[in-house]
């Protein structure tokens, strides 16, 4: 089992609908997770952080965590054509080598006008 | 405004011939991370400093090396690159080693292998 699962997509979404994101995580301990949005070519973007259940809301993003199911997810509203990047789920893990930052291999998001 | 500066932005270098890749941040951050990213997959930690603490994964090729001179600066040398280093070269910096600290980062040095 991967330590960070996210579909690979694409997923395709029309202009002004919902895009829903979806990570799954292994370690039970983990505390914080991430989103990054990463553009063709470009570095990662950081675009919401949470640390406790429930939801986060932040302008068109909501990001969403139940750590009894270890499942974190991320919604984007009124999807727009510059929402087209691939979505870096990060979760920190806690591990005897060293704590670190472990990502999923990113869901590709288009958004079609 | 405080950032994550990575210079320079594309490297062309030859089979064998080393090269060093530079990361400035303005933000003050105590960690200093450097990933290696290739295509389609996830950015993969290659080592990371705190403060002065150098701390190297285990599966990071001793073809990497990296020096932290002062705070604000950190390199990437590698000493013979393969074909197989061709990848962007990400720099991040935390302001703590906890993991509720965000990573920031730079724009990232692409770089090509003839």
């Amino acid at each position: 089992q991967k330590e960070v699962e996210q579909n690979s997509g694409p997923l395709s979404v029309p202009e002004g609908a919902i895009a829903s994101l979806n990570c799954t995580y292994s370690d039970r301990g983990s505390q914080s997770f991430f989103w990054y949005r990463q553009y063709s070519g470009k570095s990662p973007e950081l675009i919401m952080s949470i640390y406790s259940n429930g939801d986060k809301e932040d302008g068109r993003f909501t990001a969403q965590l139940n750590k009894a199911s270890q499942y974190v997810s991320l919604l984007i509203r009124d999807s727009q054509p510059s929402d087209s990047a691939t979505y870096l789920c990060a979760v920190w893990y806690i591990k005897a080598a060293g704590n670190k930052l472990t990502f999923g291999g990113g869901t590709r998001v288009l958004v079609k006008p | 405004d405080a950032m994550v500066i990575q210079n320079p932005r594309y490297q062309v270098t030859q089979f064998g011939k080393p090269v060093t890749l530079s990361c400035s941040q303005t933000l003050n951050h105590n960690v200093m991370y450097w990933y290696q990213q290739k295509s389609s997959q996830a950015p993969k930690l290659l080592f990371h400093y705190y403060d002065k603490d150098f701390n190297n994964e285990a599966d990071t090729p001793d073809n990497f090396q990296s020096r932290r001179p002062n705070t604000s600066f950190c390199f990437l040398d590698i000493r013979s690159p393969g074909l197989g280093d061709a990848a962007m070269y990400l720099c991040a910096t935390s302001r703590v080693k906890q993991g509720g600290q965000p990573q920031h980062f730079g724009d990232g040095t692409r770089l090509s292998i003839l």
